[in-house]
């Protein structure tokens, strides 16, 4: 069966300093891999999403970034954290030809 | 711009009655919706799913309901449980494999 991981799964960050978040997934190949944001009280926002290896595309203009660097390996990241930047952020995955995405456990982020 | 939206922010139903969740959507090109549940500090869990092609779909206690003209979707959850208690986010897709478009979603509170 199919699992996806994330980590850390709390991260508090002064202002201006790096992140960088992964997610891997496992029992698939070639999975079409996102990166969601939840900020508080608000719904899911896309932020990135992969096809394959290297091929990233971001939904939302922002300081955030993204890479693919294995076939089941999501990585966001920041050069300089943003108070904004505070929320829950989402990896999930999903079948080539499939609608349904399958989340992994969340990453809650803090900004200060 | 908000193209699923889902108006109720919250909603207390008592144990064994009949839960409705509602969802509309703008976006005629959408063809595929979603509803998924989620507990605090958690990834989204998918619950169930309907394409345009059908107007229901049911899955045990689960059961989802699309009214195209209206550009219109409900979950129903009969009987409801405690356990019920998340937050229920309606989500759409116009393309398999790309972005879900997510609702800011529903608190649902069953109550024993």
């Amino acid at each position: 069966s199919q699992t996806i991981h994330q980590w850390p799964a709390t991260l508090v960050q002064p202002v201006g300093s790096p992140l960088s978040l992964e997610c891997t997934v496992e029992g698939t190949s070639n999975p079409n891999l996102y990166w969601y944001r939840q900020a508080a009280g608000r719904g899911l926002q896309l932020l990135f999403y992969s096809v394959g290896i290297g091929q990233i595309s971001s939904e939302v203009p922002q300081n955030l970034s993204a890479s693919r660097p294995q076939d089941r390996q999501f990585i966001l990241s920041s050069k300089k954290l943003l108070l904004s930047d505070s929320g829950f952020y989402l990896c999930a995955w999903s079948g080539g030809s499939g609608y349904e995405q399958y989340f992994g456990p969340g990453t809650r982020l803090t900004v200060t | 711009d908000q193209q699923v939206k889902q108006n109720s922010p919250s909603l207390s139903v008592q144990e064994g009655r009949i839960s409705i969740l509602n969802c509309d959507y703008t976006n005629s090109m959408f063809d595929y919706f979603l509803w998924y549940k989620k507990y605090p500090a958690e990834g989204p869990t998918f619950l169930i799913s309907i394409s345009s092609i059908k107007d229901k779909n049911e899955d045990g206690r689960f059961t989802v309901f699309l009214n195209k003209s209206a550009k219109h979707l409900s979950l129903h959850i009969v009987p409801s449980q405690p356990g019920d208690s998340a937050v229920y986010f309606c989500a759409a897709s116009a393309d398999s494999g790309y972005a879900l478009n997510f609702g800011k979603g529903t608190s649902l509170l069953v109550t024993p």
